[in-house]
Formats: structure tokens, C-alpha cells, sequence
């Protein structure tokens, strides 16, 4: 069953407004990772938070982790153009093998110029 | 340092025909991955390897699908006799050793199967 499930599906700004995704999941984790992908290529590794971690920072990056509440959220400051892509979450569950990551669906964010 | 190269990049097959895949990971790097993507949808797990060891096949269909990682040259994904519900983007990821439990993974571009 699907783990992760990011919320919204799309999202569009305009550049220099701030994005926000949401993940939930539903099992136990070790850590989350956020990955972008670029229609029609690879996924690229964002950030990990780990599970006793409640806040992570990279560059224009902020990621939370409420283990409590089975959630995280990306947010990304003064987006750009260039941040069109579909973002996703994923974990690795306890007792999960390393590399068994389970995605969610992603959230498709749109910026515009 | 070349990233995890994956290819083809486009295939395409008629139903019933073999379909391989091949995946070379980064330097340094000895796991190795396959993930699935049908369109609009997230990654599905499929298989996990080392050299010469398939560590983790919980997410492979029972038939048709195998993987390999050999001691010398790539990871190869076969899909025998290809169903048009194979057709998707097979992505291959590969980690360094000693990143247990850690998750990271670095992605391929991806090799996009069509089935006719």
C-alpha cells in the first residue's frame, strides 16, 4: 500500500512566492527524503531527515518531520522557474532493506516567470 | 565522475518479445536498485543487488522479470515475453557501500519501455 502521499497533486505560483508541499505516511521510519524529479528525467536527492529530527534546512530548503502526526513538509523559500518539477516523499520503513524506498505520488509545482 | 548511466533510454517492443535494460552505477558504488514509474505515479520498488547477490526482490512480478548484477559489467533487468502493461519508465539507482539504512539513492535518467 502506498506509504507516502504528498498533498497537494499540483500546485502553481509565480516566482518568488514560497511553496509548500505536505507528505503523510503511515508506518514507523528511519528517516524521509525529499526528491524532485524533471518531467522526462531521474529523480535527484533533495534532503533526508532523519526520524529524531524535527527540522532540516538546505539553501532554500526547509524540511519538517512530525513524527507524531505521520507527516513532513517541503518548503521552498523564493522559488524560481527552475524549481518546475514534481516533488517527491519517500521512507524507508523499519525493517525495510536499504534502497526499499516507497514513494508517494508527488506533487506536481509549477512556477511561473 | 559520470553518474548512474542507464540504457537504452527508449525502447520499444512488440508484445511477446524480450526486453533488457542495463544499468551501470556510479564509481565507487555497489548497490544497485530498479525502481518502476507508470505515468503520473510515484516510483515502485523492484529489486535490490548487490554484486552477484539479489538482496531484496519483494517488489519484482513473480513472472517474466529478472535481475541481475554480475561480478563484471552492468545490472541487467529482463522482462521476458513484454505485455503492453509493462510498458513504463524503469529508473535504476545505485548507493556506496556503508550508507545502511541511510536511503539515499542516485538515479539514472531512466530507460522508457514501450510495448506495441
Amino acid at each position: 500500500s502506498q506509504q507516502g502521499e504528498e498533498d497537494p497533486q499540483a500546485l502553481s505560483i509565480q516566482e518568488g512566492e514560497n511553496a509548500t508541499m505536505n507528505c503523510s505516511y503511515k508506518t514507523s521510519i528511519n528517516n524521509l527524503q525529499w526528491y524532485r524529479q524533471n518531467s522526462g528525467r531521474g529523480l535527484v536527492h533533495l534532503i533526508l531527515i532523519r526520524s529524531n529530527e524535527r527540522e532540516k534546512h538546505s539553501g532554500r530548503l526547509r524540511v519538517t518531520l512530525d513524527t507524531s502526526k505521520k507527516s513532513s513538509s517541503l518548503l521552498i523559500t523564493a522559488s524560481r522557474a527552475a524549481d518546475t518539477a514534481s516533488y517527491f516523499c519517500a521512507t524507508v520503513g523499519y525493517g525495510g532493506s536499504q534502497g526499499n524506498l516507497i514513494f508517494g505520488k508527488g506533487t506536481k509545482l509549477s512556477v511561473k516567470p | 565522475n559520470a553518474g548512474v548511466m542507464q540504457n537504452p533510454r527508449h525502447l520499444v517492443r512488440r508484445r511477446g518479445q524480450e526486453a533488457r535494460l542495463r544499468c551501470s552505477p556510479m564509481k565507487g558504488h555497489s548497490h544497485v536498485y530498479w525502481y518502476r514509474q507508470l505515468p503520473e505515479e510515484g516510483l515502485k520498488f523492484m529489486v535490490y543487488l548487490q554484486k552477484e547477490n539479489i538482496i531484496d526482490e519483494s517488489g519484482m512480478p513473480k513472472e517474466r522479470f529478472s535481475a541481475e548484477f554480475p561480478k563484471e559489467g552492468p545490472s541487467i533487468l529482463r522482462i521476458q515475453q513484454v505485455v503492453r502493461g509493462d510498458s513504463a519508465a524503469y529508473f535504476c539507482a545505485s548507493s556506496p557501500i556503508g550508507t545502511e539504512n541511510t536511503g539515499e539513492l542516485f538515479f539514472g535518467e531512466g530507460s522508457r519501455l514501450t510495448v506495441l
